[in-house]
């Protein structure tokens, strides 16, 4: 069965400081597809990013990064000198390759990020 | 404009009565999809389609029922809505072949009294 599970639930910083959500996925599947969406205040969903599995490599795109790891199931997703717009939910995502798109979602992490 | 679009953005609907959720999209995208939002549940899928004519049930199918006789849409029907179908409902769409990542309407608000 697919599984995501983001453990924390709740995260408060202040601004400027940098803050990492974690995600750890289970899946028998070889080829997946991983995923973070953004939730902000106002509700709708943002696709921020999709990994494969066959992809290792780290992403940087601004001040976000993406470290995905294999061999621990993880992908974890960082902010670099959070800022008050960074407060939102945000879905860490698990798809088989085949299913053209079809979400397991996680819970959830929500980031509050303090003036 | 390019994108999808659901409708009514809020709902207030009494128990026992029928509604239908609407979701529009631009892309041509093959897949749609319809999850919903609980607290405490994250978002499950409850129905999706991988073409027109083609659907198939999702984690939380009961209660509900979808159709989709054209690409653009995939309407979403509470047959007998009850109190425990309150939640945030969200439609999306993906390409599904080359680039699976979904895009999501605005969401609907659905509360049943």
């Amino acid at each position: 069965a697919q599984k995501v599970t983001q453990a924390q639930t709740e995260i408060s910083v202040v601004e400027k400081e940098d803050v990492t959500l974690d995600c750890v996925y289970e899946t028998r599947d070889t080829t997946y597809y991983l995923f973070w969406y953004k939730q902000p205040p106002s509700g709708e969903l943002v696709f921020l990013i999709r990994r494969n599995s066959f992809d290792e490599q780290n992403e940087i795109s601004g001040r976000y990064s993406w470290n995905f790891q294999k061999s621990t199931s993880s992908f974890n997703f960082t902010i670099t000198a959070s800022q008050v717009v960074d407060s939102a939910v945000y879905f860490c995502a698990l798809s088989a390759y085949n299913q053209g798109g079809k979400l397991i979602f996680g819970q959830g992490t929500e980031l509050s990020v303090k003036p | 404009d390019a994108g999808i679009t659901q409708s009514p953005r809020y709902k207030i609907t009494e128990t026992g009565r029928q509604v239908t959720l609407m979701c529009h999209q631009t892309w041509s995208h093959s897949y749609m999809f319809w999850y919903r939002q609980d607290l405490g549940h994250g978002l499950r899928l409850i129905y999706y389609s991988a073409a027109a004519d083609i659907t198939d049930k999702g984690e939380v199918p009961d209660g509900y029922v979808v159709s989709r006789s054209k690409t653009e849409n995939f309407p979403l029907t509470l047959e007998s809505a009850t109190r425990s179908q309150t939640s945030v409902y969200f439609c999306a769409s993906s390409d599904g072949v080359r680039k699976t990542e979904a895009f999501f309407g605005q969401g609907t608000r659905l509360t049943v009294v």
